[in-house]
């Protein structure tokens, strides 16, 4: 079974850093693209970063640019996002997912995430 | 690229629900469908416009066409009450990934 165990959230200060941990289990990163999602307290679901099968290809969403980083370890089969200069707005409930692609820009996937972890809660206060 | 959904569809046990997902040339994407009940993580219940995952019940249904794409349950059940959110890839775009503002689906 395909299954996906985020871990790595908290409490965090304004300013400070997170690491999140997305470990999969049932299939190989390098077969699949693993996107962030995040959810606000009462709010939609907003993407964050995606990265690639390979792991070449990463993107980000504006918000975040600049202050977070995806990347993965394929000998544990897990990816990570590393959250640097956290503000209260990233206050969330982030969700890691698989996606049917493999790599981006390429027709013939439909781009949805099919498999879904239970979420790890982020909240930046002081 | 935007993706609006109504806040809020009320609809009967037994009776049909449609779920709105409006978008510029939204008939030109493929659109993806997301059930995410209180508590949860969302959970994938049609992409590709009209295909179901497996496991998914065949009272869920979508179609895509012009500006809008739709979200159909039929026969609703109690346990079909949740967040529903469509969702698109924009090749072009950034972000790439879009969903909508999401619809609370309650059964009455």
């Amino acid at each position: 079974e395909v299954q996906l165990l985020e871990s790595g959230g908290g409490l965090v200060q304004p300013g400070g850093s997170l690491r999140l941990s997305c470990a999969g289990s049932g299939f190989t990163l390098t077969t699949y693209a693993i996107s962030w999602v995040r959810q606000a307290p009462g709010k939609g679901l907003e993407w964050v970063s995606s990265i690639s099968g390979s792991g070449s290809s990463t993107l980000y969403a504006k918000s975040i640019k600049g202050r977070f980083t995806i990347y993965r370890d394929i000998s544990k089969n897990t990816v990570y996002l590393q959250m640097n200069s956290l503000r209260a707005e990233d206050t969330a409930i982030y969700y890691c997912a698989k996606g049917d692609n493999a790599i981006f820009g390429v027709a013939s996937y439909y781009y949805y995430m099919d498999v879904w972890g239970k979420g790890t809660t982020v909240t930046v206060s002081s | 690229y935007v993706l609006t959904q109504p806040p809020s569809v009320s609809v009967a046990p037994g009776q049909t629900a449609k779920i709105p997902c409006g978008g510029n040339s939204i008939g030109t994407y493929s659109v993806h469908w997301y059930q995410q009940k209180p508590g949860q993580a969302p959970v994938l219940v049609v992409y590709g416009d009209s295909d179901r995952p497996s496991g998914i019940p065949e009272r869920f249904s979508g179609s895509n066409s012009g500006n809008t794409a739709t979200l159909t349950i039929s026969r609703v059940e109690a346990g079909d009450e949740a967040d529903y959110f469509c969702q698109v890839w924009d090749n072009t775009g950034d972000p790439p990934y879009v969903f909508g503002t999401g619809t609370r689906v309650t059964v009455l």
